[in-house]
């Protein structure tokens, strides 16, 4: 049972490269979500997708983009990484397009430093 | 505002201790959902229980026991006889309405540490 993988686990960047996580759940959950989890302040939320072709903004979408590829796979861009996006990130699915109230699945997450 | 507060930081505790991790949630909506999610060493998220906001039967499940009431805004969660396996950052959420998983908001979560 694969449930959501993140694709790389770990990644160091230098200031300014670009960079694009990957995701993909095999749970056939039409709603998928990006968050980023930071010492002391919990799991905050980047962006999500409802439904296939479409995507919102979270609590702090500044800096990255998103594309949601297919009903499977969920990616998140950094297109100009800077030293405040050192995090966690975690990918997430969920059942219910439309519902907030499913609990989401999540992959393991991916340790991204800037430097 | 919706929000979640987790005021327990850290806790230790020595094995086959009890403990309680408490959670205080804020929400104007009448209907919304809890939840606990574990994160051990490792780093992972696992999923250890939903409860909705119109049914505050506590619930077991072997060691695990969880205490609603929504009249002091409280989801807390208990470990019966604490094992080092139960080290790891619990966190409490809150789900609201039904903007399409927007509003999903976390605590900043609690570090329980179990000595041998």
């Amino acid at each position: 049972n694969a449930g959501v993988t993140q694709t790389p686990k770990f990644q160091v960047l230098k200031t300014g490269q670009s960079m694009t996580l990957q995701c993909a759940q095999d749970m056939n959950h039409n709603s998928m979500y990006w968050y980023r989890q930071d010492p002391g302040m919990g799991l905050r939320l980047i962006y999500y997708s409802a439904s296939e072709g479409t995507t919102d903004k979270g609590e702090v979408p500044n800096g990255y983009n998103v594309s949601r590829l297919n009903k499977r796979e969920f990616s998140l861009r950094l297109e100009s990484a800077a030293p405040s996006q050192t995090s966690v990130y975690f990918c997430a699915s969920s059942d219910m397009a439309g519902y907030s109230n499913q609990p989401q699945h999540f992959g393991d997450g991916t340790r991204l430093s800037i430097l | 505002a919706q929000k979640v507060t987790q005021a327990q930081t850290e806790i230790s505790v020595v094995e086959k201790e009890d403990v309680t991790l408490d959670c205080v949630y804020e929400t104007r909506d009448t209907t919304y959902y809890l939840f606990w999610y574990k994160q051990p060493p490792s780093g992972e998220l696992v999923f250890l229980i939903r409860r909705n906001s119109f049914d505050e039967q506590n619930e077991i499940s072997g060691r695990y026991s969880w205490n609603f009431q929504k009249s002091t805004s409280s989801f807390n969660f208990t470990i019966t006889a604490s094992q080092v396996v139960d080290s790891a950052v619990y966190f409490c959420a809150l789900s609201y309405g039904d903007n399409y998983g927007q509003n999903f908001v976390f605590g900043p979560g609690t570090r329980l540490s179990v000595l041998p």
